[in-house]
């Protein structure tokens, strides 16, 4: 069966310090991969989605990257955290034949 | 561009009255449409789409074109169904969710 592990649960940073916030897909090939935040009121934006190795698209300028060195991962990256980046991330894979996502735990992020 | 727009961020009905959740949705193609719901301390789920014509839960969605629409409906709300109700598209593989509606159904 197909799993999603994303990781860490919680993670409090420092203003200006990196990022890296990691998921990976068992189960399954080439997945399209997602990562969201979800805020209340705002619902889940958006920030990059990868339908192959290496091919990130961006919906929202920030201060975040992505990257997808693997099949089935899926990284979310900074090299500088502002205050503005705390949040609920979520990572999702969705089956090309039925569309379905299926979402990690998330990561509440939050930086001081 | 692609969006989808939830008009409602919380909606609160009796137990057994009929429930809309509303959702519009604008796309250049022919996007497939979703409603994914969260329950408490769970994780976000698929609920049901509309390309597999399906009542999930007694919930049904109904796709109008000429709207835009796909409005999640259920004739006789129960208690069970308070969680957060997502719509969502996916065109070329980009998959949009909509602001989403906090549903409480009261006793």
């Amino acid at each position: 069966s197909q799993t999603i592990h994303q990781w860490p649960a919680t993670l409090v940073q420092p203003v200006g310090s990196p990022l890296s916030l990691e998921c990976t897909v068992e189960g399954t090939s080439n997945p399209n991969l997602y990562w969201y935040r979800q805020a209340a009121g705002r619902g889940l934006q958006l920030l990059f989605y990868s339908v192959g190795i290496g091919q990130i698209s961006s919906e929202v300028p920030q201060n975040l990257s992505a990257s997808r060195p693997q099949d089935r991962q899926f990284i979310l990256s900074s090299k500088k955290l502002l205050l503005s980046d705390s949040g609920f991330y979520l990572c999702a894979w969705s089956v090309h034949l039925t569309l379905e996502a299926f979402f990690g735990q998330g990561t509440r992020l939050t930086v001081v | 561009a692609q969006r989808v727009t939830q008009p409602e961020k919380l909606l609160s009905v009796f137990k057994g009255a009929p429930v809309e959740l509303k959702c519009n949705y604008s796309y250049s193609g022919s996007p497939e449409l979703f409603w994914y719901v969260q329950y408490s301390r769970q994780r976000l789920q698929l609920l049901l789409r509309h390309i597999s014509r399906e009542s999930i839960k007694g919930f049904t969605a109904d796709l109008n074109k000429g709207e835009t629409s796909f409005h999640l409906k259920k004739p006789f709300a129960q208690e069970e169904d308070s969680a957060m109700y997502y719509c969502a598209s996916m065109g070329a593989q980009k998959l949009v969710f909509g602001q989403g509606t906090r549903l409480t159904i009261n006793p």
